[in-house]
């Protein structure tokens, strides 16, 4: 049973560029939450989503990011015209529902903005 | 802003329990508190969760006191592989959703 995947692992972006992380749940799960993690610092809520809704994006910058999981595929987070302060470890989780259920984590995408 | 404290840094000889406190004093009476773990920069791994009862399983044991106020993860017989980041999460309704707020976590060290 293939565990959160995440891709890309790495990236690396120049100032002013897009960046686009993607992320697929675990099979079976519908709940998917990105977290960001500065060096040093705990993970820091972003956004929740279910299939083709946005349920909570209060962790989100107001500008710039932006989130969606489409009926098909995996979620996308995009981070427009990026900055040296994107930098970064992007982590995604999911879970089968949300009430009680625990959230299962990916690997991360480092994201490096030069 | 984290609703749980704990130690920054710990060691643990190989072999011994290791022991990693929890403050949570604000917690809620519907608020589970959660273990992950994070090794070098991989993902955090789940480890336990509980509400008010002591639980375990094949990772390790959870301690949560009368009053909740505070809960200690024990892993039992520690191995150099348990030397990771420990973050005790307290999972919180906000605005009607389940979120995670992870504080700075505890570095565990595991010594040979």
């Amino acid at each position: 049973n293939a565990g959160v995947m995440q891709n890309p692992r790495h990236l690396v972006r120049r100032r002013g560029q897009e960046a686009r992380l993607r992320c697929s749940p675990m099979k079976g799960h519908s709940h998917v939450y990105w977290y960001r993690q500065l060096p040093e610092e705990g993970l820091k809520f972003m956004v929740y989503l279910q299939k083709e809704n946005i349920i909570d994006e209060s962790g989100m910058p107001k500008e710039r990011f932006s989130a969606e999981f489409p009926k098909e595929g995996p979620s996308i987070l995009r981070i427009q015209q990026v900055v040296r302060g994107d930098s970064a470890a992007y982590f995604c989780a999911s879970s089968p529902g949300q009430f009680t259920d625990t959230q299962y984590f990916g690997p991360g995408t480092r994201l490096t903005v030069l | 802003d984290a609703k749980t404290t704990q130690p920054p840094s710990m060691d643990c000889a190989e072999g011994r329990a290791a022991n990693l406190p929890c403050n949570h004093s604000t917690i809620s009476g519907n608020e589970y508190v959660y273990w992950y773990r994070q090794i070098h920069s991989q993902g955090p791994q789940y480890i336990i969760h509980g509400l008010k009862n002591n639980e375990t399983n094949e990772m390790a044991s959870l301690i949560i006191t009368e009053d909740r106020k505070s809960s200690t993860l024990i892993l039992p017989h520690a191995t150099l592989r348990d030397t990771a980041v420990y973050y005790c999460i307290v999972r919180v309704r906000d605005s009607g959703t389940y979120k995670y707020i992870f504080g700075t976590g505890t570095r565990l060290k595991v010594l040979a």
